[in-house]
């Protein structure tokens, strides 16, 4: 049971917009902590996609987007193309596990 | 160029011992803390730890407090992450990640290729 909770899968077609959801409680997310973004493709390595404030590094294309109110947060991703299918986690930190990073269970995107 | 090099696959069987290691180039290795991620086959990332290399400052996730060991030497600009006897359930793979802060909460922002341990009599 991740302290984070996302749902386990979501889809669209190509050129759509999807959005995935993190959400926490008073202790992570709602106690002020930023959320931040990872994409994982299969067999790779995670990916940072959406880190603080809706920042991108370096790379990632501006069809990725972050917004966090009260004690939830979300991914948005527009224009959906074949290469974004992969798994999609959220991150935060938690003050009640002494403040260790806590991540959301994944997301898996899947673009019919 | 950031790069986080991570030593290869292991094959252990319950009770061994074992360290991994993960070797920072690119950056002051120092001014960055290191987490560690483990990921079980077909499951989430777990958040273990992290370490700062320059004082050995360490904070471990609840979960794997007792568990793990996670060690940095500044001379070899390297963390290690290991265990004194080996569980089947350890069987996943382990990530080091950079974790820079900007705003109120780390973000890993570069990561190994990750170490496959398998644990198997």
């Amino acid at each position: 049971q991740s302290v984070l909770t996302q749902p386990p899968s979501v889809s669209g077609a190509p050129g759509q917009r999807v959005t995935i959801s993190c959400t926490g409680s008073s202790s992570n997310i709602g106690a002020g902590y930023d959320v931040h973004w990872y994409q994982q493709l299969p067999g790779k390595a995670p990916k940072l996609l959406i880190y603080g404030k809706n920042n991108r590094p370096s790379g990632v294309p501006d069809r990725f987007s972050g917004s966090k109110s009260g004690t939830s947060a979300s991914l948005a991703i527009t224009g959906l193309q074949a290469e974004d299918e992969a798994d999609y986690y959220c991150q935060s930190y938690d003050r009640s596990l002494r403040s260790s990073g806590v991540f959301g269970g994944g997301t898996k995107l899947t673009v019919l | 160029e950031v790069q986080l090099v991570q030593s290869g696959a292991e094959v252990k069987k319950p009770g061994e011992s074992l360290k991994i290691s993960c070797k920072g180039s690119g950056y002051t290795f120092t001014s960055y803390w290191i987490g560690w991620v483990r990921q079980k086959p077909g499951k989430g990332l777990e958040w273990m730890g992290a370490i700062y290399p320059v004082d050995s400052d360490i904070t471990y996730s609840p979960s794997f407090q007792g568990q793990v060991t996670i060690s940095a030497d500044t001379s070899t600009s390297t963390s290690n992450l290991q265990w004194s006897s080996l569980k089947a359930s350890d069987t996943a793979i382990y990530y080091c990640a950079r974790l820079s802060y900007v705003d109120s909460s780390g973000h890993l922002d570069f990561w190994g290729q990750g170490t496959l341990l398998t644990v198997s009599s």
